[in-house]
């Protein structure tokens, strides 16, 4: 089966421009994750959907970051404007579903990011 | 709240000698616990899970886990390391919808 796709894989642009990424998930996955990892630390959530409805965006920098999953397929996720310390790596996933009491774990299946350079 | 600490940020052992990757967590409840690879330019891919049935937990390529709720401990080992398990691995905690990750060991293997 095809695994997330997402595209740039590569951008670089100045500090003030607005970047945007694009994800596309597993076919069939309901949930939809975007992570930011900065060089040398783990991947940290910034916001997950289920469907086209936002299930967690408390990591979110939202004065400057913004996510939209319209049809509850792909979804996009915009910097506006980019400073410095957003220099990462964007991670998107997916899942089956979202994690309940009675399903633990729902694996999610990460894409190969986009590494984003701001100057 | 939760949260993983790797205790190495990076270990190199010999082609043919045993791996252990160290991480404890930290957890209010009672944990699911993870560990992903990542390779340069490749996406992560969970090598295995835990969530409260084994204790001992066999994954992907040889490599396997022990949960120690006694010492918060969740650390990874294989016995034999290959050329091709250079990579950066994440050990995560999660509950439900809240997944944290360490900062990452990286693996070197040299020949």
């Amino acid at each position: 089966e095809a695994g997330v796709a997402q595209s740039p894989r590569y951008k670089i642009i100045e500090k003030r421009q607005s970047v945007a990424f694009w994800c596309n998930p597993i076919s069939g996955h309901a949930t939809l994750y975007w992570y930011q990892q900065i060089l040398g630390q783990g991947p940290k959530l910034l916001i997950q959907f289920q469907n086209n409805g936002v299930v967690d965006d408390s990591q979110l920098p939202k004065d400057r970051f913004s996510a939209e999953r319209l049809k509850g397929v792909d979804s996009t996720l915009k910097i506006q404007p980019a400073k410095l310390e957003d220099s990462a790596v964007y991670l998107c996933a997916s899942s089956l579903d979202v994690p309940s009491a009675w399903n633990l774990y729902n694996e999610q299946f990460f894409g190969p990011g986009t590494r984003l350079t701001v100057l | 709240a939760q949260s993983v600490t790797q205790l190495d940020s990076h270990v190199s052992v010999s082609e043919g000698t045993p791996v252990l990757l160290r991480c404890n967590y930290s957890s209010s409840y009672s944990p699911s616990l993870f560990w992903y690879v990542q390779h340069p330019n490749k996406g992560l891919q969970l090598l295995l899970k835990y969530t409260s049935a084994a204790t001992l937990v066999k994954g992907i390529n040889g490599f396997e886990a022990e949960f120690k709720k006694s010492e918060t401990s969740f650390h990874l080992t294989k016995p034999s390391a290959h050329m091709s398990d250079a990579a950066e691995y994440f050990c995560v905690v999660s509950n439900n919808n809240d997944m944290r990750f360490g900062a990452g060991t990286r693996l070197t293997v040299k020949p």
